[in-house]
């Protein structure tokens, strides 16, 4: 089956440094999204890439989706404390509903202050 | 708007014990999911539902059923729990547009 693989999965920064998280799919994907879980609560979404190649920035947050489509990255510039959390790649399920959506692993993000 | 709710918010079980998660949302949204998250291993499909009255397995099953009698409630049993389902256990929800998942607080459920 699909799998969806996230490194690293820890990261610990000084803030003010950049972060980044990689994501890199077994298949090609239709679109893939991404997630943040603050320390105990619940993913929420963050935002859905959909065209080979396509950059979006959410402030300081630059997201990718490579030109083939199987990989993603997140990079945060300058990160603040209020960065902290863990932060999910997720894309379609290649089998079965592509409603349903196959999450990488996370990449825990600690900003020292 | 409360979104998607989840009850309980804690449960200890003992092993052999059932219970029932409940999962509300208040989106209309066609769609609802069950999720288990463990810690490295990110977040993993149970069963999901396509509509009202619709279940489908997702990538770990076994050991739970699933009910969607109404539109707007996903129910999730453990008819015999074991140590092995001890996890976090977040519900979602997404319309017919784009695949966009809302997720609850989460249950967390430890089984003894």
């Amino acid at each position: 089956g699909q799998q969806v693989m996230q490194i690293p999965q820890y990261q610990h920064v000084q803030e003010g440094e950049d972060f980044t998280t990689y994501c890199n799919s077994s298949t090609t994907l239709s679109n893939i999204q991404w997630y943040k879980q603050r320390p105990g609560g619940h993913p929420v979404f963050l935002i859905q890439l959909v065209k080979s190649g396509e950059v979006k920035k959410q402030k300081r947050l630059t997201f990718q989706f490579g030109e083939a489509k199987k990989n993603s990255s997140l990079h945060i510039t300058a990160t603040q404390t209020t960065d902290v959390g863990t932060y999910f790649c997720a894309g379609p399920g290649s089998s079965g509903s592509a409603r349903q959506l196959t999450f990488g692993s996370g990449t825990q993000l600690t900003v020292l202050p | 708007n409360a979104g998607v709710t989840q009850t309980p918010k804690f449960r200890v079980l003992k092993t052999g014990q059932s219970m029932t998660l409940l999962c509300a949302q208040d989106m209309n949204h066609e769609y609802m999911y069950w999720y288990r998250q463990d810690p490295g291993m990110g977040l993993r499909l149970i069963h999901y539902s396509v509509g009202e009255g619709t279940t489908a397995k997702g990538e770990v099953p076994d050991g739970y059923n699933v009910s969607r009698l109404k539109k707007q409630n996903f129910l999730l049993g453990l008819e015999s729990a074991a140590p092995s389902q001890t996890s976090v256990y977040f519900c979602a929800s997404s319309s017919t547009g784009a695949n966009v998942l809302t997720f609850g607080a989460g249950s967390r459920l430890t089984v003894l």
